[in-house]
């Protein structure tokens, strides 16, 4: 199972680029690391997936180095309304949970709260 | 918007009672996957689907249970209901089986038991 870490919470200023990274240690080779937004109350949305370099959407930006063992998503001059909970997932999301059952596991992602 | 349809995006009822939670995944889609949310809780998966057929379960209560259907809507069967069980239950859906395929999440339905 390929454990992520990333920040409980992120604060940043209206207009200011952020960057959220996530580590990876023991990333395997054909996992791709994607990342999804969750507003409350709203199911996560996904933002981007990427496998190696940068990859760049109307959205974010995913900047994963050559060892891929961390991944940096950056969002350009966020508003208020990027406030969010950020979640980064890699390729084997499965863990065995005992008794036959698996977990999709999520974890906590990172809050970001953007101040006017 | 994801695509992903969850109905009703309310639902009220009392202890004791059984409730259906319908999904009707993106367009495309086969494999359909139900999470829980408690309130500042994260997302619980409960159970996976592909194809019609059951592909993975997570920590999904006795009392819970589930189907895909040929059309490959799916529904979250939720009965004896609890208390406890007030949460947004969210639906998502994706192309592949795999772990790598992006999921696509409905709005939720959320569900109140008093």
């Amino acid at each position: 199972l390929a454990k992520t870490t990333q920040p409980i919470s992120m604060d940043s200023y209206e207009g200011q680029e952020v960057n959220i990274t996530c580590s990876h240690n023991n990333i395997a080779t054909n996992d791709y690391i994607t990342w999804y937004q969750q507003f409350p109350s709203q199911g996560p949305r996904f933002i981007i997936q990427g496998y190696k370099t940068k990859v760049t959407n109307e959205v974010a930006s995913l900047f994963i180095p050559a060892d891929r063992k961390s991944s940096t998503l950056s969002l350009p001059r966020v508003s208020l309304s990027d406030t969010a909970v950020y979640y980064c997932l890699v390729g084997d999301r499965w863990s065995y949970s005992g008794a036959g059952s698996y977990q999709l596991t999520f974890g906590k992602g990172t809050k970001l709260s953007v101040i006017p | 918007d994801s695509g992903v349809t969850q109905t009703p995006k309310h639902l009220i009822t009392a202890t004791g009672q059984r409730v259906t939670l319908r999904c009707s995944p993106r367009s495309g889609d086969l494999s359909v996957y139900w999470y829980q949310q408690s309130l500042d809780q994260g997302l619980q998966f409960l159970i996976q689907y592909y194809n019609g057929e059951e592909r993975a379960k997570g920590n999904i209560l006795e009392r819970f249970s589930a189907q895909q259907f040929p059309d490959l809507h799916s529904e979250l069967n939720l009965s004896s209901l609890e208390l406890g069980d007030s949460a947004l239950y969210f639906c998502a859906s994706s192309f592949r089986q795999d772990n790598n395929s992006p999921l696509h999440f409905g709005n939720g339905t959320r569900l109140t038991v008093t």
